[in-house]
């Protein structure tokens, strides 16, 4: 059980492009969901946190217009790369909080 | 405020070694949690442990066994006869009350046939 799923798993697009990426609880409903952002061999570093139905909560010094965050039900959020350029090319990843948190396998986003 | 340091940036041993990561945490908040994810080349968080802060006992499962000190806010975790396929980079993370987990820089461990 507690299983997290995202989509895609990698993703190619060009500068100035939006991408969408998507973080799906499988087996449980999660009310808090997280996206984390991890560059090469460094760490995880805490983007958002995300709740059902209100307004995610952004950590210092992320953009939130830049990056929109919907958690439009207990199973599904997404967060929304706006205008995408070679700097926000990283790994992507969300985790869904269950009593604890479970992580997603990760998006890989590269910006051309 | 939280933190966590994996001062050992990178290790590699020889394959049947046995090799211990450090991990030293801060926080002011007295239920916590502790936990230690290795993330192989493919990316994905593989979860490993979870500890809470009232309890103290050392944990052992199959070669991996884990460390953990209060009194020096230590949480390390030693993996024995070490293996190519424990080749990963570990991740030592701190949670609490707002269970957000902040994660250490990571120690990528490389064992070598």
């Amino acid at each position: 059980g507690a299983v997290v799923s995202q989509h895609p798993s990698w993703v190619i697009c060009k500068s100035g492009t939006s991408v969408k990426i998507e973080c799906r609880s499988l087996d449980f409903q999660a009310t808090t969901m997280f996206w984390y952002r991890q560059f090469p061999k460094q760490s995880l570093m805490l983007m958002a946190t995300s709740n059902e139905g209100s307004k995610a909560t952004y950590e210092q010094g992320v953009e939130k217009d830049k990056f929109l965050i919907n958690h439009a039900s207990l199973t599904l959020s997404t967060l929304t790369v706006t205008s995408a350029h070679p700097e926000d090319s990283s790994f992507y990843i969300c985790s869904a909080r269950h009593n604890e948190q479970f992580f997603g396998p990760g998006t890989r986003l590269t910006v051309l | 405020a939280q933190k966590v340091t994996q001062a050992q940036t990178e290790i590699s041993v020889v394959e049947k070694e046995d090799v211990t990561l450090d991990c030293v945490y801060e926080t002011r908040d007295t239920t916590y949690y502790l936990f230690w994810y290795k993330q192989p080349p493919s990316g994905e968080l593989v979860f490993l442990i979870r500890r809470n802060s009232f309890d103290e006992q050392n944990e052992i499962s199959g070669r991996y066994s884990w460390n953990f000190q209060k009194s020096t806010s230590s949480f390390n975790f030693t993996i024995t006869a070490s293996q190519v396929v424990d080749s990963a980079v570990y991740f030592c993370a701190l949670a609490s009350g707002t269970y957000k987990y902040i994660f250490g820089t990571g120690t990528r461990l490389k064992v070598l046939a």
